[in-house]
């Protein structure tokens, strides 16, 4: 079984902040993903890595980085925490362009 | 701009009975359509999925119907069970990326 671990189920932050979200993936996938969810909204794409090193913004990377070391471990990096991030973070992988995508249990964040 | 569209936010179903849930898309390049299961402070799981050179895929309970001229898609769950109470999102794929639709929530009544 594919299993993707996201290292923190829920943090608190205070504005300002630099956030650190990490994900493992134990199944030698290609590619990883960065979600946010928020009600309503369902989930929209942060970031994306198709390959060591490399990455792609989503539709809403404004206020994140990302860092992709090795193949297994996907970071999303919030260099200033704002009330706004708050949201439901998920980190997927996936091998190959098509394809499901598999999904950590998410991450939890406030930010007062 | 949301390119996958889920109308409706919520869905009540009587145990037993069959739910139908719909999903809308914008870009006719999408190649291939999944539904997702997501319960309460849990990742989303995958539940079923379509090619788009398809109109229909079956698997169990579920069953996925694919209308390319409308770009409409639609998961019929037969019969709704109280475990089938959850979030369900649809997502469509486009060069490695799964584009989401906002979700609806499905409750199955006793």
């Amino acid at each position: 079984d594919v299993k993707v671990t996201q290292s923190s189920r829920y943090l608190v932050k205070r504005t300002g902040e630099k956030v650190f979200l990490e994900c493992v993936q134990d199944m030698d996938h290609e590619n990883m993903f960065w979600y946010r969810q928020d009600p309503g909204l369902g989930l929209r794409l942060i970031y994306f890595s198709y390959d060591v090193k490399m990455k792609e913004k989503g539709d809403i990377p404004e206020g994140y980085s990302v860092s992709r070391e090795k193949k297994e471990r996907f970071s999303l990096i919030l260099e200033s925490a704002s009330t706004n991030q708050t949201s439901m973070y998920l980190c997927a992988s996936k091998q190959g362009a098509a394809g499901e995508l598999f999904f950590g249990e998410g991450s939890r964040l406030t930010v007062l | 701009d949301q390119q996958v569209k889920q109308n409706s936010p919520s869905l009540s179903v009587q145990e037993g009975r069959i739910s139908i849930l719909n999903c809308d898309y914008t870009n006719s390049m999408f190649d291939y359509f999944l539904w997702y299961k997501k319960y309460p402070a849990e990742g989303p799981t995958f539940l079923i999925s379509i090619s788009s050179i398809k109109d229909k895929n079956e698997d169990g309970r579920f069953t996925v119907f694919l209308n390319k001229s409308a770009k409409h898609l639609s998961l019929h769950i037969v019969p709704s069970q109280p475990g089938d109470s959850a979030v369900y999102f649809c997502a469509a794929n486009l060069d490695y990326k799964l584009s989401f639709g906002a979700g609806t929530t499905v409750t199955v009544r006793a």
